[in-house]
């Protein structure tokens, strides 16, 4: 148990439409990662928010955005979808000052896009 | 373009015998290294991880080598258990001030038979 919920679990949607996943983490980690894990695959890096600021990101395209709030939340939102765009999102927070590295991760929101 | 690689997509060992998960890298940016575990319907814990400056890191059974010249990794468990079965990441950062961006292998699957 890492503490950090993702939601929902298991989402389909259709080409061209909009999605939002959300996850919760723990106080005290004031960094969130977004991964996009295919299937087969080992997880992506879509980009990071420290302190509701985005200060790294992937070689994703700018209809994968996000937000970062106060209260150690996050949302991924990805617009446009795409087929391709099915997957596993991995959400992952970072505890201020731990280990370099180290993430915590979520179980991760299922997409898949008909 | 592939950064990191797990060549080995399955391995199967006894119980109480050892478990050599490999991988490698290609890009010479990467000054650390990390493993996680995952189970299924779990996102990945992390595991053990090794600073470019070390060539050998260990946590109880769990020891990982780094072999920089040959930018190859290593994890040993010994002894393996019942309970190590699950897919191994291998995962890699450079260390860029955003500083937590991992570059993920494709995993291997580990099972520990009886």
């Amino acid at each position: 148990e890492t503490g950090v919920t993702q939601s929902p679990t298991h989402l389909i949607k259709t080409r061209g439409q909009q999605v939002t996943l959300r996850c919760s983490s723990q106080s005290g980690h004031n960094t969130v990662s977004w991964y996009q894990q295919a299937l087969g695959q080992g997880p992506q890096f879509i980009f990071q928010y420290y302190r509701e600021e985005e200060n790294g990101r992937g070689n994703f395209p700018p209809r994968f955005s996000g937000l970062q709030f106060p209260n150690y939340s996050s949302e991924l939102n990805v617009n446009a979808l795409e087929l391709d765009d099915s997957a596993l999102y991995l959400c992952a927070s970072k505890l201020a000052g731990g280990r370099r590295g180290e993430q915590y991760f979520g179980p991760g929101t299922r997409l898949t896009v008909t | 373009d592939q950064q990191v690689k797990q060549n080995s997509p399955s391995l199967s060992v006894q119980e109480g015998r050892i478990s050599i998960l490999n991988c490698d890298y290609t890009n010479s940016m990467f000054d650390y290294f990390l493993w996680y575990k995952k189970y299924p319907a779990e996102g990945p814990t992390f595991l053990i991880s090794i600073s470019s400056i070390k060539d050998k890191n260990e946590d109880g059974r769990f020891t990982v080598f780094l072999n920089k010249s040959a930018k190859h990794l290593s994890l040993h468990i010994v002894p393996s258990q019942p309970g190590d079965s699950a897919v191994y990441f291998c995962a890699a950062s450079a260390y860029t001030g955003g500083g937590n961006k991992l570059t993920f292998g494709t995993g291997t699957q580990l099972k520990v038979e009886l």
